[in-house]
């Protein structure tokens, strides 16, 4: 059966910290591998990834997809409270996007 | 562009009650999906659509419904309330499964 799974499943850090937030899984026919940031709503786009060993990124946050190793880990430097969120892996197999269950970011000033 | 809208924002149901969550897009999008969200257990698929008329079943399909008559809705039926559908229930599209999802607002049920 396909599976995401994401570690840790919470996580509190201080203004200016590095965090990894980690995603494997098993998926048939894997696709593609999605990041999204959840904060009260609906989670909104991060990074897409599809091929392993390029590094998506975007500011402070980048991310990395191992296609042999099946994870990819978000990574966050210089964190700031405004980071605070939950934090969805998704992976798109055959026919369906399956998410994790996240990952709760607290980021205290 | 209006993207995803959800309604309604809000609902309480009683036990055995039926409803309809609506779900629009104005992106031309062919893939849409419900998802239903639980502390602790992410996002988790009930069906999908990858164009008018296809629907199929995702991990979570009991006590649901939906339909796909049009590109632009795709609404999503609870037949029977129970408690355990008290959820946060989002909608999502894209033009194809594998792009990027765009996600309404969501509808917070609560069944009593």
């Amino acid at each position: 059966e396909d599976k995401v799974v994401q570690s840790p499943l919470s996580l509190v850090v201080h203004e200016g910290d590095t965090v990894t937030l980690n995603c494997s899984y098993e998926v048939t026919n894997f696709r593609s591998l999605l990041w999204y940031k959840q904060e009260k709503k609906a989670p909104t786009f991060l990074f897409m990834l599809t091929s392993s060993g390029i590094e998506k990124k975007s500011g402070r946050l980048s991310s990395i997809l191992d296609k042999k190793e099946l994870f990819s880990i978000l990574n966050i430097t210089a964190t700031q409270t405004g980071d605070s969120a939950i934090y969805l892996c998704a992976v798109v197999g055959n026919n369906d996007m399956r998410f994790g269950a996240g990952t709760r970011l607290t980021v205290k000033p | 562009n209006a993207g995803v809208t959800q309604t309604p924002k809000f609902q309480v149901l009683k036990t055995g009650q039926s409803m309809t969550l609506q779900c629009a897009q104005d992106m031309n999008h062919e893939y849409m999906s419900w998802y239903r969200q639980d502390p602790g257990m992410g996002l988790r698929l009930i069906h999908y659509s990858v164009g008018a008329g296809i629907t199929d079943q995702g991990e979570v399909p009991n006590g649901y419904n939906v339909s796909r008559s049009t590109t632009e809705d795709f609404p999503l039926r609870l037949l029977s309330a129970a408690p355990s559908q008290t959820s946060v229930y989002f909608c999502a599209s894209s033009y194809r499964l594998r792009d990027t999802q765009y996600f309404g607002p969501g509808t917070r049920l609560t069944v009593l």
